[in-house]
């Protein structure tokens, strides 16, 4: 089955910039989502379609993929940006909706 | 404005069997494209999709999973059921349904969750 792999933490001084990445196999070819999570709520999607925002979303966040490596990027790094973030595709092989085992993301 | 809710038992004990209702509102599961999925989180641990019903009757379930769980819909109600037979403590987490966009395969809208434990 399809896997994807984000790095457990990331960590970043407020108002620099933080890179999670998600690897899989040829993930350039498929759609990539992520999800942000904070503590004791549900997750929201901030980036979909590998770079789109959806509406409401801050433009501090942006996303890209190529090759085997999708990347959520925030800007100007937050306080309120501490989550768990994780990236979802559909494996059209397995018929799976997968998602990456979350990054945590701490605001230093 | 899309919405969705999970109801169900806080509580459930091992070998029972858990029924959980998704209800939402903003979208029809008549409409194109449109599919409600079940994903859950246990506590501390990453989320694990579960399965997703489609527009058209389509069903896709966790392989891992796919003896004990059934999807299913009530279109003019709005509601989607999952079940899932004998469970067991490692089955408690937090249940989350959420629309899933056919069209760019993305989970797009959350329910708030619904904490179930499962007592032994």
């Amino acid at each position: 089955s399809y896997v994807l792999t984000q790095p457990l933490s990331v960590s970043v001084a407020p108002g620099k910039t933080a890179e999670i990445t998600c690897a899989g196999d040829n993930i350039e070819s498929k759609s990539v989502h992520w999800h942000q999570q904070k503590p004791g709520q549900a997750p929201v999607l901030v980036i979909h379609r590998d770079d789109g925002r959806p509406s409401g979303i801050s433009e501090r966040f942006s996303g890209s993929n190529s090759g085997t490596t999708a990347t959520l990027t925030i800007s100007r790094v937050e306080a309120e940006d501490e989550a768990d973030y994780y990236c979802q595709v559909w494996d059209g092989s397995s018929h799976h909706v997968v998602f990456g085992g979350g990054t945590k993301l701490t605001v230093l | 404005q899309v919405t969705l809710r999970e109801s169900g038992p806080a509580l459930v004990r091992s070998t029972q069997t858990l029924t959980l209702t998704c209800s939402f509102s903003g979208f029809s599961l008549a409409s194109t494209g449109m599919c409600v999925t079940w994903i859950r989180q246990p506590p501390g641990r990453a989320l694990e999709w579960l399965a997703r019903i489609d527009w058209d009757d389509d069903t896709y379930y966790n392989i891992s999973l796919r003896t004990r769980l059934t999807i299913s819909k009530d279109t003019p109600k709005n509601q989607v059921v999952l079940t899932l037979t004998n469970v067991a403590p490692v089955d408690t987490a937090t249940y989350y349904c959420a629309r899933f966009a056919s069209a760019w395969h993305e989970v797009d809208y959350w329910g708030p969750g619904l904490l179930v434990t499962v007592s032994s």
